[in-house]
């Protein structure tokens, strides 16, 4: 199916490591990106093509992948890391489109 | 450095259109297609699709055919999303977001268009 499924919520105190997963049949033939929106704001690409970190992105923020699920991990969770995340791929059966999870929102305790 | 500046917040009323404006700067505007997504009150980031700023071409994702319509006016380095015959379901915050082919993402987002629709 085309559907990213991620968990609604997830919280964590300072300093503890944070996962936020996500599924799909997709992930398994296409990279996934994650991005983080702060309320009011405009979302920021946190990791690209699973692993990889964009510049000025803190060295906290990591992303794994396996089959067809895979995970954003933030390490040493800050306050400043409270946000929505979300995940995405694409489907390429048929014209190429974008595909994003319902989001996760981090509360950090 | 890069930027996406869109253009204000509108208020309409059902059956009118609106178009959005996204004026790119710190790049060249040709070298980077720009996709469009909303996001309604609340709710998740969904994609509405692309417009290669080099050919003018689109790609609309299901479910964003026929009231919408993207276009460029290269000159001035925007891209413009266009919706037409206005709903109050298309209350929402629209993006700009620019393609990074290099990354397979989109790594820079203008800053939101909150359009309302409204009797």
């Amino acid at each position: 199916s085309s559907e990213l499924t991620q968990p609604p919520s997830v919280s964590v105190s300072p300093g503890q490591t944070a996962r936020i997963t996500c599924s799909g049949d997709a992930l398994s033939k296409q990279y996934t990106n994650w991005y983080q929106q702060k309320p009011g704001q405009a979302p920021v690409l946190v990791i690209y093509k699973d692993i990889k970190r964009p510049s000025g992105i803190p060295e906290r923020f990591s992303g794994s992948s396996s089959g067809t699920t895979v995970t954003l991990t933030i390490s040493g969770v800050q306050a400043e890391d409270e946000a929505d995340y979300y995940c995405q791929s694409g489907v390429s059966s048929g014209p190429y489109y974008v595909l994003f999870g319902g989001g996760t929102k981090l509360t950090v305790l | 450095q890069v930027q996406l500046v869109q253009s204000g917040s509108e208020l309409k009323k059902p059956g009118a259109s609106v178009k959005v404006s996204c004026k790119a700067s710190g790049y060249s505007f040709t070298r980077h297609s720009m996709s469009w997504v909303r996001q309604a009150p609340g709710q998740g980031l969904e994609w509405m699709g692309w417009i290669n700023t080099n050919t003018g071409n689109s790609n609309y994702a299901p479910g964003f055919t026929g009231r919408f319509v993207f276009s460029l006016d290269t000159s001035v380095s925007t891209a413009y999303l266009q919706i037409s015959s206005l709903k109050a379901e298309d209350t929402a915050v629209y993006y700009c977001a620019r393609e990074e082919s290099q990354m397979g993402a989109r790594d820079y987002w203008g800053q939101g268009t909150l359009v309302t629709v409204s009797s």
